[in-house]
């Protein structure tokens, strides 16, 4: 079973670049048909998808985040991460980590981690 | 974009009574070639992340209860607690995995009991 881990709650200065990471444990990182997936749920609101990777290194990003997006990963670590620039107080969120399966180019997220707060605030 | 609207965006249910959950998208997630529907329904209890409950608009995801189900096609689907439990009380999405970029989610119904 696919566990996905977060790191803890933090904070972040306007204008500075939010970096999270997550590390995946059990299994199917590099098995091709999973995209590694972040979503955000700002406080008290739905939930927005953010962009994946996939083992290759190909990505798919937000529009609206797109140009201060950049998602990576590092298959020795079984780790993928995030990092968004230029963040405001609307970058405050809850930051979850997610994989996605489905039929090898669309799917739906069965494994999800249990997120981190991050807040933007001097 | 695909826009996905829930409604309503809030209901209250009796225990052991039906609770029902639209949800419709800005264009058809139907693809023809495989015959599959790309909506997904998630179940989110306060303080946790969003747990997977039906894919492929309808088929249920393992370990979840058969007392939830999901039904439509192209636009329009529905979600269905056929009795709803005390530990059903959650925050319910819809989203759509037909096209990207964006994947995108409806705005959430929550349920509550009556």
């Amino acid at each position: 079973q696919v566990r996905l881990q977060e790191p803890g709650p933090g904070l972040v200065e306007p204008s500075q670049t939010l970096s999270l990471t997550c590390t995946v444990f059990a299994g199917s990182f590099t098995s091709d048909g999973y995209y590694w997936t972040w979503i955000r749920q700002r406080p008290g609101k739905g939930l927005e998808w953010i962009g994946y990777i996939y083992n290759n290194g190909d990505t798919n990003y937000n529009p609206s985040l797109r140009s201060r997006l950049t998602i990576s990963l590092d298959t020795s670590e079984n780790q993928f991460s995030l990092n968004l620039n230029s963040v405001t107080a609307a970058d405050t969120a809850v930051y979850y980590c997610a994989r996605e399966s489905g039929d090898g180019h669309n799917g739906y997220l069965d494994s999800w981690g249990q997120g981190t707060l991050v807040t933007v605030s001097s | 974009d695909i826009v996905m609207t829930q409604s309503p965006d809030s209901l209250a249910v009796s225990l052991g009574e039906r609770a029902t959950i639209n949800c419709k998208s800005s264009q058809s997630v139907f693809y023809s070639p495989n015959n599959k529907n790309y909506l997904a329904w998630y179940q989110q209890k306060p303080g946790q992340p969003p747990k997977l409950l039906i894919y492929w608009a309808s088929t249920r995801e393992s370990g979840v209860p058969d007392r939830f189900s999901g039904s439509g096609s192209g636009t329009d689907f529905t979600l269905t607690i056929s009795s709803l439990q005390a530990e059903d009380v959650a925050v319910y999405y819809c989203q759509q995995y037909y096209a990207t970029p964006p994947r995108t989610f409806g705005q959430g119904t929550k349920v509550e009991i009556k």
